[in-house]
């Protein structure tokens, strides 16, 4: 079954500090793996695309790792700041038939920096 | 990446009345996606639009339910039809300009349904 899990649920930092996301999946046949940025109330924004070869991306203070071998992969936010409060949710594409993908997201991360 | 005009962006609506949500894309696309969000869930895929085609349900969705129309390669609209209290979720539409390319997802901003 396909499934991507994401740890931990919740996490609470203070401004200014690192902190990193995991998310583990289980999808055959691996397409991509996104990270998407909610804020309340509003539609997800991709942060992040990485495909199997890829083991690395950043974007700005965002960097997420993929290892294919493992299935797992990681979102490491630096230098938080208040607006990066949101949800991080982690969403793996399978291929499907047509060549088109099915997105099989994970449950997210709810974020909270505070000051 | 494509851009998604979604709206209403919040309802709030009396149950057993239906409400029609709309998504317009800034370009052509193949295929556009329609998701719930729960409150404090993840997100759900509830159909695949195809324009020229019936819509294809996810499991637990039907289209007595959920009625989607998809007149053109920029436009579709979802409706929640008959509604309940249950149905008050976060509905969001999605595309991708080609299933094949890896391209991120675009999504909707969202409307937020309550049903009182």
């Amino acid at each position: 079954k396909n499934q991507v899990e994401q740890s931990p649920q919740s996490l609470i930092i203070l401004e200014g500090k690192n902190c990193t996301l995991q998310c583990n999946y289980t999808v055959s046949p691996f397409s991509n793996l996104r990270w998407y940025k909610q804020d309340t109330g509003r539609g997800p924004v991709s942060l992040t695309i990485m495909t199997f070869s890829e083991n690395t991306k950043s974007n700005g203070r965002y960097t997420a790792t993929l290892d294919a071998d493992t299935k797992q992969s990681s979102l490491h936010i630096t230098a938080s700041q208040l607006s990066d409060s949101a949800s991080y949710i982690c969403v793996v594409s399978a291929r499907i038939s047509g060549g088109y993908n099915k997105l099989i997201f994970g449950a997210g991360t709810r974020l909270a920096v505070h000051p | 990446s494509a851009v998604i005009s979604q709206k209403p962006s919040r309802d709030i609506c009396q149950r057993g009345t239906s409400l029609t949500i709309q998504c317009q894309v800034d370009s052509q696309v193949t295929m556009m996606f329609w998701y719930r969000q729960q409150p404090g869930q993840s997100l759900t895929l509830i159909a695949t639009a195809n324009q020229g085609s019936e819509a294809t349900y996810e499991s637990g969705f039907v289209i007595d339910k959920f009625p989607i129309s998809r007149p053109n390669l920029t436009f579709s609209t979802l409706t929640v039809s008959n509604m309940s209290p249950e149905d008050s979720s976060i509905y969001l539409c999605s595309v991708d300009s080609d299933g094949i390319r890896s391209d991120g997802y675009t999504f909707g901003s969202g409307t937020r349904l309550t049903v009182v």
